[in-house]
């Protein structure tokens, strides 16, 4: 079965500042990944996703992240954040086949400090 | 292009009574979803319908919960008696049905508080 780790529930990062949030994904099969935001009271929005092709996928907002297999990581990252990228991020998962099931991550709250 | 849209955004209900969420999703997405996202917690889909038809609901708590997709477009999830621990953000979803490589799109979702 497929899961996804979030290590960080929280990462506060001073404004034009880099920020990496961490992903980590189990499965026993090739997976597709994405990121999404989610601004309060507000639904998900796609962010980037990393179906096959190269490791490195660059997103909206100039977010961008790195497929890493043998670390079974898909880290997001940005060199410099801004006021408005304060919001909840959620790493997904979702195996080949099927009908695109996707398993969410608990989320991170990225808080950009002035 | 329109959203998902869904309603209505808030609710509070005493527990053992009965709500029901509405969403309508973008024109054209074959595929609709809804997830449960509880305070802290990453969304967990609760039902899948693929044109009419469920295709994944095994999440679902099908002693309370019930959802339904008619004429492939619009769909209702009830919750039938509530409990306490089903406080939480009710999120639909739609995407085109060519499965894995599409993106969902999500509503603004139904916030329920359970008293």
């Amino acid at each position: 079965a497929q899961s996804v780790t979030q290590l960080d529930s929280q990462v506060p990062v001073f404004e034009e500042a880099p920020v990496e949030l961490r992903c980590n994904y189990s499965s026993s099969v090739s997976v597709y990944l994405f990121w999404y935001v989610q601004y309060p009271n507000q639904g998900l929005q796609l962010l980037l996703k990393y179906l096959s092709g190269s490791t490195l996928v660059k997103g909206i907002n100039g977010f961008e992240a790195e497929f890493n297999k043998s670390q079974t990581s898909f880290h997001l990252r940005k060199p410099s954040v801004h006021i408005s990228d304060t919001a909840e991020y959620f790493c997904a998962v979702s195996e080949p086949g099927g009908y695109q099931k996707v398993t969410f991550g608990t989320g991170t709250k990225l808080q950009v400090i002035p | 292009e329109a959203g998902v849209a869904q309603s209505p955004r808030y609710k509070i209900i005493e527990k053992r009574q009965s709500v029901a969420f509405w969403c309508n999703p973008i024109s054209g997405h074959a595929t609709l979803y809804w997830y449960q996202q509880i305070l802290g917690q990453g969304p967990k889909l609760l039902i899948q319908f693929q044109n009419n038809g469920v295709v994944d609901d095994s999440q679902l708590p099908k002693d309370r919960f019930s959802a339904e997709r008619l004429k492939g477009v619009d769909s209702t999830l009830k919750i039938q008696p509530a409990k306490l621990e089903d406080s939480a953000v009710y999120l639909c979803a739609s995407s085109l049905p060519q499965g894995f490589r599409e993106t969902q799109y999500f509503g603004p979702g139904t916030r329920l508080l359970v008293l």
